[in-house]
Protein backbone atom coordinates (compact mmCIF):
# COMPACT_ATOMS: atom_id res chain seq x y z
CA UNK A 1 0.00 0.00 0.00
CA UNK A 2 1.23 3.18 -1.09
CA UNK A 3 1.77 5.64 1.86
CA UNK A 4 2.84 8.94 2.28
CA UNK A 5 3.61 10.80 6.13
CA UNK A 6 4.05 14.48 6.49
CA UNK A 7 5.70 15.49 9.44
CA UNK A 8 7.86 19.12 10.74
CA UNK A 9 4.64 21.14 10.31
CA UNK A 10 4.10 23.76 13.26
CA UNK A 11 4.58 27.55 13.87
CA UNK A 12 7.06 29.23 12.43
CA UNK A 13 8.04 33.04 13.13
CA UNK A 14 8.14 35.49 9.74
CA UNK A 15 11.69 35.75 8.03
CA UNK A 16 12.08 32.25 10.01
CA UNK A 17 12.93 28.61 8.81
CA UNK A 18 10.79 25.21 8.69
CA UNK A 19 11.83 21.85 7.45
CA UNK A 20 9.08 19.62 6.24
CA UNK A 21 9.83 15.97 5.69
CA UNK A 22 8.02 13.11 3.74
CA UNK A 23 8.52 9.54 4.56
CA UNK A 24 7.14 7.12 1.72
CA UNK A 25 6.28 3.12 1.95
CA UNK A 26 4.65 0.68 -0.66
CA UNK A 27 6.71 1.77 -4.01
CA UNK A 28 9.83 2.03 -5.15
CA UNK A 29 10.69 5.41 -4.51
CA UNK A 30 13.69 5.77 -6.63
CA UNK A 31 11.03 5.61 -10.04
CA UNK A 32 8.69 8.40 -8.95
CA UNK A 33 9.26 12.15 -8.84
CA UNK A 34 7.94 14.07 -5.79
CA UNK A 35 5.84 17.40 -5.75
CA UNK A 36 4.90 19.47 -2.54
CA UNK A 37 1.26 21.33 -3.05
CA UNK A 38 -0.08 23.69 -0.67
CA UNK A 39 -3.36 24.80 0.74
CA UNK A 40 -4.48 27.89 2.37
CA UNK A 41 -7.08 27.58 5.06
CA UNK A 42 -10.22 28.01 3.01
CA UNK A 43 -8.63 28.03 -0.49
CA UNK A 44 -7.51 25.83 -3.27
CA UNK A 45 -4.48 23.94 -4.15
CA UNK A 46 -1.34 25.95 -5.25
CA UNK A 47 1.79 23.55 -6.49
CA UNK A 48 4.72 24.76 -4.50
CA UNK A 49 7.73 22.19 -5.99
CA UNK A 50 9.11 19.42 -7.74
CA UNK A 51 11.69 16.87 -7.71
CA UNK A 52 12.90 14.12 -10.24
CA UNK A 53 13.64 10.71 -9.01
CA UNK A 54 17.39 11.20 -8.95
CA UNK A 55 17.07 14.83 -6.83
CA UNK A 56 18.79 16.27 -10.27
CA UNK A 57 16.25 18.41 -11.54
CA UNK A 58 13.90 20.93 -8.88
CA UNK A 59 11.31 23.37 -10.09
CA UNK A 60 9.66 25.69 -7.95
CA UNK A 61 6.63 28.21 -8.29
CA UNK A 62 7.42 31.36 -8.29
CA UNK A 63 5.92 32.40 -5.14
CA UNK A 64 8.31 30.30 -3.48
CA UNK A 65 11.60 30.43 -5.22
CA UNK A 66 14.35 31.15 -3.71
CA UNK A 67 13.03 31.20 -0.09
CA UNK A 68 12.13 27.25 -0.10
CA UNK A 69 14.33 24.30 -1.66
CA UNK A 70 13.40 20.77 -2.00
CA UNK A 71 15.27 17.55 -1.81
CA UNK A 72 15.55 13.99 -2.03
CA UNK A 73 17.09 10.95 0.22
CA UNK A 74 16.20 8.35 -1.72
CA UNK A 75 18.32 5.75 0.67
CA UNK A 76 15.85 6.65 3.05
CA UNK A 77 12.69 7.07 0.74
CA UNK A 78 11.90 10.41 1.61
CA UNK A 79 11.48 13.68 0.39
CA UNK A 80 11.76 16.79 2.22
CA UNK A 81 11.04 20.99 1.40
CA UNK A 82 13.18 23.40 3.83
CA UNK A 83 11.08 26.63 3.91
CA UNK A 84 13.09 29.68 4.58
CA UNK A 85 12.32 33.55 5.14
CA UNK A 86 8.62 32.65 5.77
CA UNK A 87 6.02 34.80 5.16
CA UNK A 88 2.45 34.94 6.58
CA UNK A 89 1.28 33.46 3.27
CA UNK A 90 3.24 30.56 3.45
CA UNK A 91 0.85 29.57 6.24
CA UNK A 92 -1.29 26.21 4.89
CA UNK A 93 -1.78 22.69 4.85
CA UNK A 94 1.38 21.16 3.01
CA UNK A 95 0.70 18.07 1.10
CA UNK A 96 3.79 15.07 -0.55
CA UNK A 97 2.22 14.30 -4.01
CA UNK A 98 3.89 11.34 -5.79
CA UNK A 99 3.85 12.03 -9.73
CA UNK A 100 2.89 9.63 -11.85
CA UNK A 101 3.16 10.05 -15.85
CA UNK A 102 1.12 9.16 -19.25
CA UNK A 103 3.38 10.19 -21.87
CA UNK A 104 4.54 14.07 -21.06
CA UNK A 105 1.65 14.43 -18.89
CA UNK A 106 2.36 13.98 -15.04
CA UNK A 107 -0.35 13.83 -12.45
CA UNK A 108 -0.68 13.61 -8.84
CA UNK A 109 -1.96 9.88 -7.75
CA UNK A 110 -1.15 10.00 -4.16
CA UNK A 111 -1.15 12.06 -1.82
CA UNK A 112 -0.28 12.34 2.18
CA UNK A 113 -2.53 13.56 4.87
CA UNK A 114 -0.62 17.30 5.17
CA UNK A 115 1.32 19.09 7.51
CA UNK A 116 0.05 22.06 8.68
CA UNK A 117 2.55 25.41 8.65
CA UNK A 118 1.31 28.53 10.55
CA UNK A 119 3.38 31.53 10.15
CA UNK A 120 2.73 34.22 12.98
CA UNK A 121 4.16 36.56 15.65
CA UNK B 1 1.20 32.60 -16.54
CA UNK B 2 -1.42 30.22 -17.02
CA UNK B 3 -5.28 30.05 -15.82
CA UNK B 4 -7.44 27.65 -15.53
CA UNK B 5 -10.92 29.12 -14.61
CA UNK B 6 -13.48 26.56 -12.40
CA UNK B 7 -17.47 27.99 -11.61
CA UNK B 8 -17.37 28.39 -7.57
CA UNK B 9 -20.42 26.07 -7.57
CA UNK B 10 -22.72 23.45 -9.16
CA UNK B 11 -25.57 21.98 -7.47
CA UNK B 12 -27.05 19.04 -8.41
CA UNK B 13 -30.28 16.43 -7.24
CA UNK B 14 -29.27 12.85 -6.54
CA UNK B 15 -29.32 10.34 -9.55
CA UNK B 16 -29.08 13.69 -11.83
CA UNK B 17 -25.59 14.38 -13.87
CA UNK B 18 -23.17 16.68 -12.96
CA UNK B 19 -20.95 18.90 -14.79
CA UNK B 20 -18.12 20.74 -13.80
CA UNK B 21 -16.02 22.96 -15.84
CA UNK B 22 -12.73 23.76 -16.07
CA UNK B 23 -11.32 26.78 -19.19
CA UNK B 24 -8.02 27.56 -20.45
CA UNK B 25 -6.39 29.06 -23.53
CA UNK B 26 -5.86 25.58 -26.06
CA UNK B 27 -6.61 23.61 -23.30
CA UNK B 28 -7.56 21.17 -25.36
CA UNK B 29 -3.49 20.38 -26.22
CA UNK B 30 -3.47 19.81 -22.70
CA UNK B 31 -3.69 16.66 -20.67
CA UNK B 32 -6.22 17.95 -17.57
CA UNK B 33 -6.13 15.93 -14.38
CA UNK B 34 -9.31 15.55 -11.79
CA UNK B 35 -9.02 15.88 -8.28
CA UNK B 36 -11.62 15.62 -5.22
CA UNK B 37 -11.42 16.83 -2.47
CA UNK B 38 -13.79 15.83 0.52
CA UNK B 39 -13.55 17.89 4.20
CA UNK B 40 -10.58 17.68 6.07
CA UNK B 41 -9.28 14.93 3.60
CA UNK B 42 -6.31 15.03 1.23
CA UNK B 43 -7.21 15.57 -2.80
CA UNK B 44 -7.90 12.28 -4.58
CA UNK B 45 -7.65 11.95 -8.26
CA UNK B 46 -10.48 10.75 -10.23
CA UNK B 47 -9.71 11.25 -13.87
CA UNK B 48 -6.46 11.31 -15.23
CA UNK B 49 -4.88 12.67 -19.15
CA UNK B 50 -8.74 14.05 -19.86
CA UNK B 51 -10.73 10.80 -19.90
CA UNK B 52 -9.17 7.99 -17.64
CA UNK B 53 -9.84 6.68 -14.40
CA UNK B 54 -7.81 5.20 -12.00
CA UNK B 55 -8.61 1.85 -10.77
CA UNK B 56 -11.17 2.37 -7.38
CA UNK B 57 -13.28 5.16 -9.09
CA UNK B 58 -16.41 4.51 -9.97
CA UNK B 59 -17.44 4.53 -13.44
CA UNK B 60 -19.61 7.51 -13.06
CA UNK B 61 -16.46 9.75 -13.09
CA UNK B 62 -15.82 10.64 -16.51
CA UNK B 63 -14.00 13.36 -18.10
CA UNK B 64 -13.67 15.17 -21.74
CA UNK B 65 -11.46 17.82 -23.78
CA UNK B 66 -12.64 18.68 -26.78
CA UNK B 67 -11.45 22.03 -27.10
CA UNK B 68 -11.49 25.47 -24.88
CA UNK B 69 -13.43 23.34 -22.02
CA UNK B 70 -12.56 20.61 -20.10
CA UNK B 71 -15.42 18.76 -18.55
CA UNK B 72 -16.08 16.43 -15.26
CA UNK B 73 -19.07 14.80 -15.48
CA UNK B 74 -20.29 12.44 -12.68
CA UNK B 75 -23.12 10.44 -13.56
CA UNK B 76 -25.90 9.05 -11.23
CA UNK B 77 -24.72 12.10 -8.01
CA UNK B 78 -25.12 10.57 -4.75
CA UNK B 79 -24.86 12.68 -1.69
CA UNK B 80 -20.71 10.63 -1.19
CA UNK B 81 -19.93 12.78 -4.23
CA UNK B 82 -20.48 15.85 -2.44
CA UNK B 83 -16.76 17.62 -2.52
CA UNK B 84 -14.53 20.18 -4.23
CA UNK B 85 -13.23 19.42 -7.11
CA UNK B 86 -9.84 21.09 -8.62
CA UNK B 87 -8.92 20.35 -12.22
CA UNK B 88 -4.95 20.48 -12.73
CA UNK B 89 -2.50 20.80 -16.03
CA UNK B 90 0.45 20.86 -16.88
CA UNK B 91 1.64 24.52 -18.53
CA UNK B 92 4.55 23.95 -20.60
CA UNK B 93 5.57 27.75 -21.28
CA UNK B 94 6.44 28.41 -17.76
CA UNK B 95 7.04 24.28 -16.47
CA UNK B 96 4.77 24.95 -14.01
CA UNK B 97 1.89 23.20 -12.43
CA UNK B 98 -1.64 24.69 -12.37
CA UNK B 99 -4.88 24.15 -10.42
CA UNK B 100 -7.88 25.38 -11.19
CA UNK B 101 -9.64 27.44 -8.08
CA UNK B 102 -11.94 24.42 -7.43
CA UNK B 103 -15.31 23.69 -7.26
CA UNK B 104 -17.79 22.86 -4.72
CA UNK B 105 -20.56 20.24 -5.56
CA UNK B 106 -23.12 20.47 -3.76
CA UNK B 107 -25.68 17.25 -3.70
CA UNK B 108 -29.43 18.62 -3.04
Amino acid sequence: EVQLAESGGGLGQPGGSLRLSCAASGFIFTEYEMNWVRQAPGKGLEWVAYINSRGTMVKYAESVKGRFNISRDNAQNSVSLQMNSLRAEDTALYYCAREAAVGATGFFDYWGQGALVTVSS
Amino acid sequence: SYVLTQPPSVSVAPGQTARITCGGNNIGSKGVHWYQQKPGQAPLLVVYDNSDRPSGIPERFSGSNPGNTATLTISRVEAGDEADYFCHVWDESSDHVVFGGGTKLTVL
